[in-house]
């Protein structure tokens, strides 16, 4: 099975500043045939269900703001946020979905 | 606009079976793969099944293998998860989710979830 592993587990982010988020895979994500990188981000606002923001490693879904980004080839992988609101707080996940469906443990980002 | 109701949650001792409900709307339910992904209290997000769009094919998470069963009835846009034999450690809000339309897709769409909660 593929062990998804993410840091920091806790982040503490000022308005305004960037912030990322590191996710790493037991193996790699990518599918050689087709060229996709299986990597997907989510973010679980407070008392809130799931909600997609990156798809197949940098895919913007829709909707989601232009200063989150995705990024990483292989086994690692980074979720950037270039200048952090107070809105996007709560917890943030990676799933890999190359070979069932895993994800990391999860970053809880908060405001200072 | 998409939407996911779950439903069927409560307290069940261990041992017993619960069925957990999705009612899909807003978008064509027989064309699309669906999951289940539980979320233990204060834990992070566990896989725990998904089906194919025309129910063909489901595939589980070793922790729940061979006690919960997921299946679907198309003509009543409805996503089910059987769940026998059940433990403390099934305690979680269970989520349905959408599988977007495409080879390994992504889950796009989520409901709000419903609470399971397994105790004597």
């Amino acid at each position: 099975d593929i062990v998804m592993t993410q840091t920091p587990l806790s982040l503490p982010v000022t308005p305004g500043e960037p912030a990322s988020i590191s996710c790493r895979s037991s193996q790699s994500l990518l599918d050689s045939d087709d060229g996709n990188t299986y990597l997907d981000w989510y973010l679980q606002k407070p008392g809130q269900s799931p909600q997609l923001l990156i798809y197949s490693l940098s895919y913007r879904a829709s909707g989601v703001p232009d200063r989150f980004s995705g990024s990483g080839s292989g086994t690692e992988f980074t979720l950037k946020i270039s200048r952090v609101e107070a809105e996007d707080v709560g917890v943030y996940y990676c799933m890999q979905r190359i070979a069932g469906w895993t994800f990391g443990q999860g970053t809880k980002v908060e405001i200072k | 606009q998409v939407q996911l109701v779950e439903s069927g949650g409560g307290v069940v001792q261990p041992g017993r079976s619960l069925r957990l409900s999705c009612v899909a709307s807003g978008f064509t339910f027989s064309g699309y793969s669906m999951h289940w992904v539980r979320q233990a209290p204060g834990k992070g997000l566990e896989w725990v099944a998904v089906i194919s769009s025309n129910g063909g094919l489901q595939y589980y998470a070793d922790s729940v293998k061979g006690r919960f069963t997921i299946s679907r009835d198309n003509s009543k846009n409805t996503l089910y998860l059987q769940m026998n034999s059940l433990r403390a450690e099934d305690t979680a809000v269970y989520f349905c989710a959408r599988e977007m339309s495409m080879v390994r897709g992504y889950l796009d769409y989520w409901g709000h979830g419903t609470l399971v909660t397994v105790s004597s």
